[in-house]
């Protein structure tokens, strides 16, 4: 069965500090990680994807299979990304995505 | 561009009452979703679809039905409504790399 888990469910750093949210995840096949933005009072959006290994506002995210981790990083936090964030699973062709619970950021002044 | 839409964005409602849930895209992807969003729980799948005529069952299916009778619409019903079905519901729609969503809508059952 697929899983995805995100330890930590509230985050709170200080602006400027880095900044590391987890996610590791459970799937026999080949997974598509990705990880998902809510902002307040906004729909979810698409942060990032690893098939891309691309840096999204200052945020990475390295897939390792060996630790079967898509943890999001970034070494500088800033107010502005305070938000929810959550990681996901794509099952092989993307025909089911399922999502971990969560981690709500909270960058401090 | 609209994108997701979801219809309507709030509804309360009595339990034992059922109600349709209407997401529409724009964007012709094949796979939709719907989901559920809980405090502490995330988001939960409740049912999807790989294309028009499609659907399956996702984490959380009970309670709920779908149809996919048209390749831009997905329908979320829900026969009897209870209040564990209280929750905000997300529409979503993909090709494979990347989901796209609705607002959202929220649902009270009293």
């Amino acid at each position: 069965a697929q899983r995805v888990t995100q330890p930590e469910k509230l985050l709170s750093v200080f602006k400027g500090a880095p900044v590391e949210l987890k996610c590791n995840y459970s799937y026999s096949g080949s997974p598509e990680l990705f990880w998902y933005v809510q902002y307040s009072r906004q729909r979810l959006q698409l942060l990032l994807r690893h098939i891309s290994r691309e840096s999204i506002k200052g945020f990475t995210a390295d897939l390792n299979k060996g630790e079967t981790s898509f943890h999001l990083k970034k070494p500088f936090a800033q107010e502005e990304d305070s938000a929810m964030y959550y990681c996901a699973l794509s099952t092989t062709g993307g025909f089911k995505t399922i999502f971990g619970a969560g981690t709500r950021l909270f960058v401090k002044a | 561009n609209a994108g997701v839409t979801q219809t309507p964005k709030f509804r309360v409602l009595k339990t034992g009452q059922s109600m349709t849930l209407l997401c529409a895209q724009d964007m012709n992807h094949e796979y939709m979703y719907w989901y559920r969003q809980d405090p502490g729980m995330g988001l939960r799948l409740i049912h999807y679809s790989v294309g028009e005529g499609t659907t399956a069952k996702g984490e959380v299916p009970d309670g709920y039905n779908v149809s996919r009778l048209k390749k831009q619409n997905f329908l979320l019903g829900l026969e009897s409504a209870a209040p564990s079905q209280t929750s905000v519901y997300f529409c979503a729609s993909t090709e494979g790399w990347g989901a796209f969503f609705g607002q959202g809508t929220r649902l009270t059952v009293v």
